[in-house]
């Protein structure tokens, strides 16, 4: 099974700032990776798919890179409505497999 | 609008068998293979199950693998999870989701307690 190691866990950001999640995939997944955001009591919300693609309607600050087996999501200019956990998904291969989630709060 | 809308979560006891259901509407159902995928309470996403446009084929994780079956009724545009020989480490919200996970269901609990 492909491993999806995402760090950090959980992060305090304040508004305003920039901050990066990344993940790291155990074999190669090409740009089959997603990113998605979730809110308490709400399913998740995909935000970057294809490793770098802007999903319609979610805002621009939010942007998807690749080095490597490195995946990262970078939010530029935290807003409050930024909060929340985020995961990745690999589906290159199955099982299909995501990574263990970041919690993000406002500091 | 893309809609899916997951039903069928409920209390069950350990060994029984449950079957959830996925309504989906605002897109061609019967052109998008279809997932479901879980979450422990507290706990992160699990992949479950997908099943191919046609039905065809099939894929599940290993801890489901013969006691889980996923199927679609093309018609409906209908999504279904048939669970068997639950057990406690099934407890989970079940969201239904197409197979490209770009869209998701709110999700339906299930409960497999005595």
């Amino acid at each position: 099974d492909i491993q999806m190691t995402q760090s950090p866990s959980s992060i305090s950001v304040s508004l305003g700032d920039r901050f990066t999640i990344t993940c790291r995939a155990s074999q190669d997944i090409g740009n089959y990776l997603s990113w998605y955001q979730q809110k308490p009591e709400k399913s998740p919300k995909l935000m970057i798919y294809r490793a770098t693609n802007l999903e319609d309607g979610v805002p621009s600050r939010f942007s998807g890179s690749r080095s490597g087996s490195d995946y990262s999501l970078t939010i530029n200019s935290l807003e409050s409505e930024d909060t929340g956990i985020y995961f990745c998904l690999q589906h290159k291969q199955y099982p299909r497999t995501f990574g263990g989630g970041t919690k993000l709060e406002l500091k | 609008e893309v809609q899916l809308v997951e039903s069928g979560g409920v209390l069950v006891q350990p060994g029984r068998s449950m079957k959830l259901s996925c309504a989906a509407s605002g897109f061609t159902f019967s052109s998008f293979p279809m997932a479901w995928v879980r979450q422990a309470p507290t706990k992160g996403l699990e992949w479950v199950a997908t099943i191919s446009t046609s039905g065809g084929s099939t894929y599940y994780r290993d801890s489901v693998k013969g006691r889980f079956t996923i199927s679609r009724d093309n018609a409906k545009s209908t999504l279904y999870l048939q669970m068997d020989s639950l057990r406690s480490e099934d407890t989970a919200t079940y969201y239904c989701t197409t197979g490209y996970f770009d869209f998701w269901g709110p999700g339906t609990m299930v409960t497999v307690s005595s």
